[in-house]
């Protein structure tokens, strides 16, 4: 267990739809990143907060966004879904610059 | 840019070691990792090496880092069934900004008994 923890498990909506991704990171840990695993793309980095504060963008679409909440805990917002928005979603979290742990993932598909 | 590469596939038999290859391009990475990734399952940490050590070895799993050729290795020892997953090799450059890290495609290993 890496104690990040991530909800929900599994998501299935409809094209055009709006979905929330929920993420609390490993106690202690400031930093929290967001990435997407698909079969074409491989694991992708979205974006990293820090303490609240946007920290790194990645190949996030502008359909997409993510907040960091006082208490650490992160959100991912996916709206107007596509067929290609299905995929594994994970957060990740870390404390310093060195070890990374990442939740179990929230799968989403998208019919 | 920023490139992890790594070979697709690998097959084994049980007990024998394994060797799983990662060649990344950013010299300046300065952290690099494994991560093992189950059927279904979410990516858990095996271990992670700084860019000056050349060797880590934690029970089983023995990481090499060639900085020089840029080229990164994770044995596994007396390899088990247990043992087959996808194996991601990934790096963290070091001249971003953020902790971001960049990975490789993957290496999924099948151990046959």
């Amino acid at each position: 267990d890496s104690g990040v923890t991530q909800t929900p498990k599994h998501l299935i909506t409809a094209t055009g739809q709006r979905v929330t991704l929920r993420c609390s990171p490993r106690s202690g840990d400031l930093s929290v990143y967001w990435y997407q695993q698909s079969l074409d793309q491989g694991l992708q980095f979205l974006i990293q907060y820090y303490n609240g504060e946007e920290r790194a963008k990645g190949n996030i679409l502008e359909r997409f966004s993510a907040q960091q909440f006082p208490d650490l805990h992160s959100e991912l917002n996916l709206s107007s879904l596509e067929l290609g928005d299905s995929a594994l979603y994970f957060c990740a979290s870390s404390v310093g610059s060195s070890r990374v742990d990442f939740g179990p993932g929230t799968r989403l598909t998208v019919l | 840019g920023e490139d992890v590469e790594q070979s697709l596939f690998l097959s084994v038999r049980e007990g024998d070691s394994s060797v799983i290859n990662c060649t990344y391009t950013d010299s300046s990475s300065t952290y690099l990792y494994w991560y093992k990734q189950e059927p279904g399952a979410g990516l858990q940490l095996l271990t992670y090496i700084f860019s000056n050590m050349d060797m880590k070895q934690d029970q089983r799993l023995t990481v090499l880092l060639n900085k020089k050729d840029k080229h990164l290795s994770l044995r596994i020892a007396d390899t088990q069934t247990g043992d087959s997953a996808i194996y991601f090799c990934a790096e963290r450059p070091g001249n971003n900004a953020g902790n971001m890290l960049t990975f490789g495609g993957g290496t999924r290993l099948m151990v046959k008994p």
